[in-house]
């Protein structure tokens, strides 16, 4: 199985920072990256897929990066509703995991 | 607009059998690399992908659950069931289903779960 490992597992910031989240795939998973905001008591939404692609009405602020094994996952310009934990999750092989997520909590 | 929505008991008995249903509109899970994936969260943990089945029945398990997990569609009901075996209060998480949905250009193999049901908590207690 491919690991997923998501870097840091939470973290403090305020309103206008730019923040980065990291995540490493066990092993070569091309771009076939996928990252998810999700809030509490909601489904997780998708943010980006093919580790660089914004998916259809995501904010320009949020943006993804990298090949391979690192991805990152950065926000220009953290807004309140950014808010939530972040996922990524590799969609390389089955079975298809989640790294243990990033919370963004406010400072 | 494609919805999902996960349906079946709140609370089941250790030992007992799980048996989830995912119901969806607004796509055909006979339509060519379409699938619907089955994934779960425990309280205040992280997500953890369980399942997935393909329009053409091809199914993938979670290797530690394998044993005990099956899923079944019924196209014409455009419906997906989920059975999880021997249940344990480790299992208690909210249980979602989604859409494994094609993200990229046509060949160019790209996946994601685009589309998300609301979930349902499942708890396992005697």
């Amino acid at each position: 199985d491919i690991q997923m490992a998501q870097s840091p597992s939470s973290l403090s910031a305020s309103v206008g920072d730019r923040l980065t989240i990291t995540c490493r795939a066990s092993q070569n998973i091309s771009r076939y990256l996928n990252w998810y905001q999700q809030k509490p008591g909601k489904a997780p939404n998708l943010l980006i897929y093919a580790a660089s692609s914004l998916q259809g009405g995501v904010p320009s602020r949020f943006s993804g990066s990298g090949s391979g094994t690192d991805f990152t996952l950065t926000i220009s310009s953290l807004q309140p509703e950014d808010f939530a934990t972040y996922y990524c999750q590799q969609s390389y092989s089955a079975p298809r995991t989640f790294g243990q997520g990033t919370k963004v909590e406010i400072k | 607009q494609i919805t999902l929505k996960e349906s079946g008991p709140t609370l089941v008995k250790p030992t007992q059998t799980l048996t989830l249903t995912c119901t969806f509109s607004g796509f055909s899970l006979s339509s060519r690399g379409v699938g619907v994936g089955w994934i779960r969260q425990p309280p205040g943990k992280a997500l953890e992908w369980l399942a997935l089945i393909y329009w053409d029945d091809d199914t993938r398990y979670s290797p530690s659950l394998k044993n005990r997990l099956t899923t079944t569609k019924d196209t014409s009901k455009n419906q997906v069931v989920l059975t999880m075996t021997n249940m344990d209060p480790v299992d208690t998480a909210t249980y979602f289903c989604a859409r494994h949905g094609i993200v990229g250009a046509p060949g160019e193999r790209l996946y994601a779960f685009d589309i998300w049901g609301q979930g349902t908590m499942v708890t396992v207690s005697s």
